[in-house]
């Protein structure tokens, strides 16, 4: 275990749900990220916070929304996804980005059906 | 933000024999750090080198960096099987740390 929990590991919904994923560190880290992975594709920046503010957005769109009410949780709600959103997500942590690397959970894998 | 080339994409080797997978970028980093991803899994941070560094060890890994040449290299010494997994680089360079990462090195050690 890496100190960052990622639930739920699996999901399942249709393209008119909304769910959200959940992300949680006890490390003390002060930034978090959620990354997009997907089959063949280079790991996709998504969203990073700093001390709870959104600090990068990488033209995500806007059916997924990133809230961070705390240094050690963060969320990604979904609505009105597509099937090719379909891909792993990861959440990470960071402390000093520059010194240490970066703290993974173990994902959820989301289906869009 | 830049991303890193890996080479080569995928490797297959006899447990017991070495393994060097390689990054290049194109322009100057703060630091690259080396991931682990087991299928279907989160990511591993393995080694963090930064620019003014040359070379770190950590049990059987080996990695080094050339920013002349801008690349870096990552050596598994004495491979398992368990070492089968994608094995990224991720570079923090600008004024950013944030990590981007590249499309990695599927390494598949033979029992």
């Amino acid at each position: 275990e890496t100190g960052v929990t990622q639930t739920p590991r699996h999901l399942v919904m249709g393209m008119t749900n909304k769910k959200s994923l959940k992300c949680e560190q006890h490390l003390g880290h002060n930034a978090m990220y959620w990354y997009k992975q997907s089959a063949k594709k280079p790991l996709e920046l998504m969203f990073v916070y700093s001390l709870e503010e959104r600090v990068e957005n990488n033209s995500v769109p806007s059916r997924f929304s990133p809230e961070c009410p705390n240094s050690s949780h963060l969320f990604l709600h979904l609505h009105t996804l597509q099937p090719e959103d379909s891909a792993l997500y990861l959440c990470a942590s960071s402390q000093d980005g520059l010194t240490w690397g970066a703290f993974f959970g173990q994902g959820t894998r989301l289906t869009v059906v | 933000s830049q991303q890193g080339e890996e080479d080569p994409q995928a490797l297959s080797i006899q447990e017991g024999e070495n393994a060097t997978m390689n990054c290049s970028y194109k322009t100057s980093i703060n630091n690259l750090q080396w991931y682990r991803q087991n299928s279907g899994r989160g990511l591993v941070h393995l080694i963090l080198i930064r620019s003014n560094e040359r070379e770190k060890h950590s049990g059987r890994l080996r990695v080094t960096l050339d920013t002349s040449k801008k690349s870096s290299s990552l050596l598994i010494t004495a491979s398992r099987a368990a070492d089968t997994a994608s094995y990224f680089c991720a570079l923090a360079s600008g004024g950013s740390y944030i990590p981007t990462f590249g499309r990695g090195t599927s390494l598949i050690v033979h029992p």
